[in-house]
């Protein structure tokens, strides 16, 4: 099992509609959670953080988080055709000598005008 | 410019020879972050140093590969006697000093595109 599963994708919804992304991890004392951006040719983005159980609300983000299923969610409303990239999961992992993020494979997102 | 910034953007080089990555973490951030990245593959974890300490290497190939992050300057990845499956985009990406299990979020540079003849 990886550590951090997303699928590929890619989603395509149409522009205005709510685009959610799925996350799945491994760890269960895992406690940091991030969703970054990345367009093509580009350097991943920090779009949100989460660290509790629950929602977390910036603009038209909304992260969710469970850790009891192991699951963190990206909702983004009102898509965009500029919303159009590559979103990847990451999760802090317990390593050997530390934790560390570690990345999912990321789900590309496609914004139909 | 006060992010993290990665020196140089592109860098080609023929086999055999070496590559050296230059990081600089954000200002106020004593923490960095090596990954390497495949096309259309997810970013892998290769190295996590903080001033003149390795923390964990684990995911760095045990051959020609070696990073630092010296008490002054850059931190430096080096990759000696590079082969073709050393092309990649090589990211670094900085945090604050954290404590227990909360990890600040990474801000990553640019990348370096490494490109083998």
């Amino acid at each position: 099992q990886k550590e951090v599963e997303q699928n590929s994708g890619p989603l395509s919804v149409p522009e205005g509609a709510i685009a959610s992304l799925n996350c799945t991890y491994s760890d269960r004392g895992s406690q940091s959670f991030f969703w970054y951006r990345q367009y093509s040719g580009k350097s991943p983005e920090l779009i949100m953080s989460i660290y509790s159980n629950g929602d977390k609300e910036d603009g038209r983000f909304t992260a969710q988080l469970n850790k009891a299923s192991q699951y963190v969610s990206l909702l983004i409303r009102d898509s965009q055709p500029s919303d159009s990239a590559t979103y990847l999961c990451a999760v802090n992992i317990r390593g050997d000598s530390s934790y560390k993020l570690i990345f999912g494979s990321g789900t590309r997102l496609l914004v139909r005008p | 410019n006060a992010g993290v910034m990665q020196n140089p953007r592109h860098l080609v080089r023929r086999r055999g020879q070496e590559a050296r990555l230059r990081c600089s973490p954000m200002k106020g951030h004593s923490h960095v972050y090596w990954y390497r990245q495949l096309p259309e593959e997810g970013l892998k974890f290769m190295v996590y140093l903080q001033k003149e300490n390795i923390i964990d290497e684990s995911g760095m190939p045990k051959e020609r590969f070696s990073a630092e992050f010296p008490k002054e300057g850059p931190s430096i990845l080096r990759i000696q006697q590079v082969v073709r499956g050393d092309s990649a985009a090589y990211f670094c990406a900085s945090s604050p000093f954290f404590e227990g299990l909360y990890n600040q979020p990474q801000h990553f540079g640019d990348g370096t595109r490494l490109s083998i003849l």
